[in-house]
């Protein structure tokens, strides 16, 4: 069965710090994608990032270049979104997903942590 | 930035209605389209992809159809565990952009 949980979330200030980790387990976690998306509280879902499989391949949105960092460690099969410089905005729960283009029927999300961000 | 607007907003049906719901681009992804199903305090849940095929378990009420613009999820029969938030995603280009979703509610 196919798992994927996020830990790390919590209360920060603006200007903080916030380490994310999705632990993923059932799936080969070195050959697929993996992408973050966040959802502020009473709105919709936004992409924020995405990892190749072996890490060489990396993206961000916008809104959170320069500022997060995402990460993968293959042998630990977790996922990773260092987030610095939280802003307000940033507040949102945050799901880690399986990506792929091969089997688009191979689609799954983490229940999701919530980051707060406010002084 | 590829936009994805749905509509309606809110969708008031009752038990046993059709429900449809649209999606458009704001330029061709061609078939490159999910649908997904988000219940309060949970995580989405793909209902359909490639525009028209259904995931894996799940029931055949949920159809999706179109192509190219504008595209379509209809849900035959409305079921009680059916009342949700319902989001497109294209997937034709990154970033990866999703509509702002339908709520489907209880008439």
């Amino acid at each position: 069965e196919v798992q994927l949980v996020e830990s790390g979330g919590g209360l920060v200030q603006p200007g903080g710090s916030l380490r994310l980790s999705c632990a993923a387990s059932g799936f080969t976690f070195s050959n697929y994608y993996m992408i973050w998306v966040r959802q502020a509280p009473g709105k919709g879902l936004v992409w924020v990032s995405y990892i190749s499989g072996d890490g060489a391949s990396i993206r961000y949105a916008d809104s959170v270049q320069g500022r997060f960092s995402v990460s993968r460690d293959n042998a630990k099969n977790s996922l990773y979104l260092q987030m610095n410089s939280l802003r307000v905005d940033d507040t949102a729960v945050y799901y880690c997903a399986t990506y792929t283009w091969t089997d688009r029927n191979f689609d799954y999300w983490g229940q999701g942590t919530l980051v707060t961000v406010s002084s | 930035e590829i936009v994805m607007t749905q509509s309606p907003a809110t969708l008031s049906v009752s038990p046993g209605e059709r429900a449809t719901l649209s999606c458009r681009a704001s330029q061709s992804i061609t078939s490159n389209l999910g649908w997904y199903q988000q219940k309060p305090g949970q995580a989405p849940r793909l209902l359909i992809y490639g525009a028209s095929t259904r995931a894996t378990g799940i029931p055949a009420r949920f159809s999706g159809s179109g192509s190219g613009t504008e595209f379509t999820l209809t849900i035959s029969s409305l079921q009680s565990e059916d009342f949700a938030v319902y989001y497109c995603r294209q997937y034709y280009d990154w970033p990866l952009t999703f509509g702002g979703g339908t709520k489907v509610e209880i008439k």
